[in-house]
């Protein structure tokens, strides 16, 4: 089975601190993504890459970045986390045709 | 930015009971995906359609893919506790890279 795993299910920060949240995915897929989602709004796509050290961004990047050192691992970065931030986070990765999510991230800011 | 509404945004029924639950835009997608989402799980791939005017069944769902490519429909017969989640439509490229996901409807089904 593809598993996505998120380093963090549940995290409490303040304004201002850095935040990192962390994907690994264990089925050498090539595309990963970070989706944010909010009640009412479905999932939004923060980045996606499709290979390492490659990024685009999608329709919501304000506020965030990403890293992809190794094809397995596809982090995303809030440089200075504030209130607005506060959801859940979903990353994923992609086989043709199936987008494959790990449990989330929900991040509380302060 | 393309949109995906879904409607209606929260159902609750009982057991046994049938339900749509739909999916618009005024965008034409190529493939429109169905997935579900369960408490403290991310979403679950359900079905991909990719003709206009496809009907595809799983069990008791039946999805189709309106003729202009451009909304879907979710059909549930007979709902079962089972059922119970977060169903979202997301319309994109074969490949599912860059989906566009629908705003969600929230499925409670009880005894």
């Amino acid at each position: 089975d593809v598993k996505v795993t998120q380093s963090s299910r549940y995290l409490v920060k303040r304004t201002g601190e850095k935040v990192f949240l962390e994907c690994v995915q264990d089925m050498d897929h090539e595309n990963m993504f970070w989706y944010r989602q909010d009640p009412g709004l479905g999932l939004r796509l923060i980045y996606f890459s499709y290979d390492v050290k490659m990024k685009e961004k999608g329709d919501i990047p304000e506020g965030y970045s990403v890293s992809r050192e190794k094809k397995e691992r596809f982090s995303l970065i809030l440089e200075s986390a504030s209130t607005n931030q506060t959801s859940m986070y979903l990353c994923a990765s992609s086989f043709p045709g199936e987008l494959f999510f790990g449990e989330g991230s929900r991040l509380t800011v302060l | 930015t393309q949109l995906l509404e879904q409607s209606p945004q929260f159902l609750s029924i009982q057991e046994g009971e049938n339900l749509t639950v739909y999916c618009n835009s005024s965008s034409v997608f190529s493939s429109l995906q169905w997935y579900r989402q369960e408490p403290g799980e991310g979403p679950v791939l359900l079905v991909t359609v990719v003709t206009g005017g496809e009907v595809k069944k799983l069990k008791r769902l039946t999805f189709q893919f309106g003729d202009a490519r451009k909304d879907s429909s979710l059909h549930i017969t007979a709902a079962q506790p089972g059922d119970t989640g977060l169903y979202l439509c997301a319309g994109g490229g074969g490949t599912a890279s860059k989906l566009t996901f629908g705003t969600g409807t929230r499925l409670q089904v009880t005894l």
